[in-house]
Order: C-alpha cells, then structure tokens, then sequence
C-alpha cells in the first residue's frame, strides 16, 4: 500500500521555468524528507523538515510541510538541466521506517 | 570519507537461483537499512539492522533475508529467485537507527532476474 503519492510523475520543462512537486498523504508524519536521485545513484538527501507550516530554502528549491504535517511540498524557481532527476518524498514516524512516495521525474531542457 | 558501498553493482540471475548482496556502511555507521527499488512499485523498505539485530521489517516474503555482521556490514540474501525480484536495491547507512536523520544511499545494486 502506498501511503505517500506524489503529483505530477512527470515534468518536462524548459531550462528558467518554474515548477511546483507535491507530496500527500492521509498520515500523519513525525518527519519529512526529500531526496532527489539521479541515473545511476542513490537517492540524496535534500531537506528535513519537521515542524507542521514549516519551510525552508536551499538556493533555489523551497521546501514545505503542511500545518497537519500530512503533506509537502517543492517549489523550484528558474530550473536548469542540472535539476534534472528524480525527486522523492519520503515520510517517517518517529524512529520507523521511512516510506518513500511514488516519486517525480523531472526533466529541464536547456 | 568513503560512502556506502554495495556489491555486485549489476547482475543477471535465473529464475529460482538465490542471490546474496552485500552493503559496507560509511564508517562508524551502525545502521543499515535496505530498499527495493522498481519503476512499478518505487522504493519500498525490505528492513533495517543495527547493532546486528534486525529492528524493523518491510511488507516483503520470507524469501527476503538479511543480517549485519559486527563490523557493521550487512547482506541481503533473495532465495528462489522470480521475475519480479528484477529491481534497484538499494543500502542505507547511518550512525544510529533511523530517527529523522541523515540516511546515506549507496549507488544499489541492479539485480536482473530473467
């Protein structure tokens, strides 16, 4: 059963574009993180966040949890190729397991 | 200092063979969890051991096995092998058991059932 579902799978821009990746869940999470995974590698850690409306910023990437701490979301502004991967929410309660979401793969064209 | 290690990087198996994957940690790390990987399905947690006990286990068949030795390293092992074990797994370190902190993928092995 999969408890976290990213929209949209797929994104496919241009190089300068803005972009928003969401992540929902009907659980309630101690934690949230994102990951992004490129060809070939494993998944990277880009953010934690914690605090239900919390947000943070990391350049050019904006992260946020939802004020019920049961969704998240990316924004990224002025996209390059170099973003270019898969983006992977993952939630936890408390010293769990981690659950990842579906996952989003973006694609920035120059 | 090194990552997390995992071998074989790629390999093809026969249905019905067993295989056997191993993870070295980043070192002074005592937890290691693995994940499945597949396009169908995403990354699902298989389970985590620290301390060589097995903490937490993932919604897997008891032909998913695993252990970690003293020196923190673990294997996984997939018996009787089918075509749909063909997937990314994936090893994840940290110092402690997973609690919100940083975990550390290593680059997983491909594993081809055919």
């Amino acid at each position: 059963t999969q408890l976290l579902e990213q929209s949209p799978q797929f994104l496919s821009i241009q190089e300068g574009e803005n972009l928003t990746v969401y992540c929902n869940s009907s659980s309630v999470f101690s934690s949230l993180q994102w990951y992004r995974q490129e060809p070939g590698e494993g998944p990277v850690l880009l953010v934690t966040v914690v605090t239900g409306g919390e947000v943070k910023k990391l350049k050019r990437l904006t992260f946020q949890f939802g004020d019920a701490r049961k969704d998240s979301s990316l924004h990224i502004t002025a996209a390059q190729p170099g973003d270019t991967g898969l983006y992977l929410c993952a939630g936890a309660w408390g010293t769990d397991k981690l659950i990842f979401g579906t996952g989003t793969r973006l694609q920035v064209f120059p | 200092k090194a990552g997390v290690t995992q071998t074989p990087r790629y390999l093809i198996k026969t249905r019905g063979q067993q295989v056997t994957l191993s993870c070295s940690p980043i070192s002074g790390h005592r937890s290691v969890s693995w994940y499945q990987q597949t396009p169908g399905q995403g990354l699902q947690f298989l389970f985590e051991y620290f301390s060589e006990t097995q903490r937490n286990k993932g919604n897997f068949p008891g032909r998913f096995s695993g252990r970690q030795f003293s020196n923190s390293r673990s294997e996984m092992n997939v018996s009787t092998l089918e075509l749909g074990d063909s997937a990314l797994y994936l090893c994840a370190s940290s110092f402690e058991p997973f609690s919100g902190n940083t975990i550390y993928f290593g680059e997983g092995s491909w594993l081809t059932v055919v």
